[in-house]
């Protein structure tokens, strides 16, 4: 059945430090969302992607989606404290599936 | 607006007793969703509801029911709580299609004992 990957599982960085969380999945997406959940609190919608090769970018935020529509990747540019969270994809195929999500620490 | 609101915030039960987890929208969405959370596993859709009435089995269905008898509300019962069961339990609802944005409750953290 359809699984969607996300790597890492933790990454810590020094505040100013990019950061890169990975999303692949064993089938080919319809399309994909990213959320960010802060500690304590709930999943929030960040952003969608549609198109093959689409790229789209939030401020320090920069997402992809693969040109094959198997994988996405979100990049943080110098990392800010309030970045502090757990960042999820949620690939859609036949079902909406989330990844286990990429828990982000920030040093200041 | 309230969004998507959750009761109880958190629960403690014994191993065999049952509750309902109240999941309301007040923003006209069909589509409403249960997931759990576990550290690790991010989140698995246990039941999903395409419109008032309708109820459809997600990921982990097992050992949970659902009822949606009105637009607003979708209900989630665990008739005989497990240990297992042990979760962040989030409801979400969104508008139109699967693939649309998800809106989530605040959560409700169950401890099964």
């Amino acid at each position: 059945g359809q699984q969607v990957m996300q790597i890492p599982q933790y990454q810590h960085v020094q505040e100013g430090e990019d950061f890169t969380t990975y999303c692949n999945s064993s089938t080919t997406l319809s399309n994909i969302q990213w959320y960010k959940q802060r500690p304590g609190g709930h999943p929030v919608f960040l952003i969608q992607l549609v198109k093959s090769g689409e790229v789209k970018k939030q401020k320090r935020l920069t997402f992809q989606f693969g040109e094959a529509k198997k994988n996405s990747s979100l990049h943080i540019t110098a990392t800010q404290t309030t970045d502090v969270g757990t960042y999820f994809c949620a690939g859609l195929d036949a079902d909406m599936r989330f990844g286990a999500g990429t828990r982000l620490t920030v040093k200041p | 607006n309230a969004g998507v609101t959750q009761t109880p915030k958190f629960r403690v039960l014994k191993t065999g007793q049952s509750m309902t987890l109240l999941c309301a929208q007040d923003m006209n969405h069909e589509y409403m969703y249960w997931y759990r959370q576990d550290p690790g596993m991010g989140l698995r859709l246990i039941h999903y509801s395409v419109g008032e009435g309708t109820t459809a089995k997600g990921e982990v269905p097992d050992g949970y029911n659902v009822s949606r008898l009105k637009k607003q509300n979708f209900l989630l019962g665990l008739e005989s709580a497990a240990p297992s069961q042990t979760s962040v339990y989030f409801c979400a609802s969104s508008y139109g299609t699967r693939n649309a944005v998800q809106y989530f409750g605040p959560g409700t953290r169950l401890t099964v004992t």
